[in-house]
């Protein structure tokens, strides 16, 4: 059964670097996202991707984040400097179709440390 | 304003007994409702959906749910827990036109012997 993968499973840096967080998403999907989960806390949208484009993102997608499909299989999360409450776990997420009403798809997480 | 509430943030339930997960939310017009499961170190794993038709949805691994539009909630059940469902619960929500899937603060389900 095809499945969302996420590499590293854990990254641990010091604040002020810069990260890279990969995901190869279901490989006939067309949307992508990116979640968040601090620890103890609920699961956070942080944005969407449709063709090469930024569709949606929420308030804590800052100019600190950004997103990129840099070939035909790959999606990343890049976080220019990062700040010790960006420590959390990030999900990504895919889905064949737009629209809430459409199954997203979700990979197993990455752990990010910042120390 | 828009919110997915779980009232419980820790059930522990004995194995063979039943399981009610409770879910509300605030929309202004019915959204898609989802529950998805996180076991210890796993991704989210969808259990179960409502888009609209038969208020109760079954899903996955024996769980069902119910929406009930008067009561803005989703409740999640199973009438019998095994070991194995001890997990983390999350409530979801969607609206049509948005990708932007809103996510209650979860239900940690600890299974007694």
């Amino acid at each position: 059964e095809p499945e969302v993968t996420q590499t590293p499973s854990h990254q641990v840096t010091q604040m002020g670097q810069e990260v890279i967080l990969r995901c190869v998403p279901i490989s006939n999907h067309l949307y992508f996202y990116w979640y968040r989960q601090i620890l103890g806390q609920k699961v956070e949208f942080l944005v969407s991707f449709y063709n090469n484009e930024i569709s949606e993102k929420s308030e804590i997608f800052d100019d600190q984040f950004s997103v990129e499909r840099p070939d035909g299989s790959n999606f990343t999360l890049k976080i220019r400097s990062t700040k010790l409450e960006d420590s959390a776990m990030y999900f990504c997420a895919s889905s064949s179709l737009a629209g809430g009403g459409n199954e997203q798809f979700f990979g197993p997480g990455t752990r990010l440390t910042v120390l | 304003a828009q919110s997915v509430t779980q009232p419980d943030i820790h059930i522990t339930v004995s194995e063979g007994a039943s399981l009610e997960l409770r879910c509300n939310y605030s929309y202004g017009a019915t959204p898609y409702l989802f529950w998805y499961v996180q076991s210890p170190g796993q991704g989210l794993q969808l259990l179960l959906k409502y888009f609209s038709g038969d208020t109760l949805v079954q899903g996955i691994k024996g769980f069902e749910a119910e929406f009930k539009r008067s009561q803005s909630s989703f409740n999640l059940r199973k009438p019998s827990v095994h070991w194995s469902d001890a997990a983390e619960y999350f409530c979801a929500v969607a609206l049509y036109n948005n990708n932007d899937m809103r996510f209650g603060a979860g239900t940690r389900l600890t299974v007694k012997p």
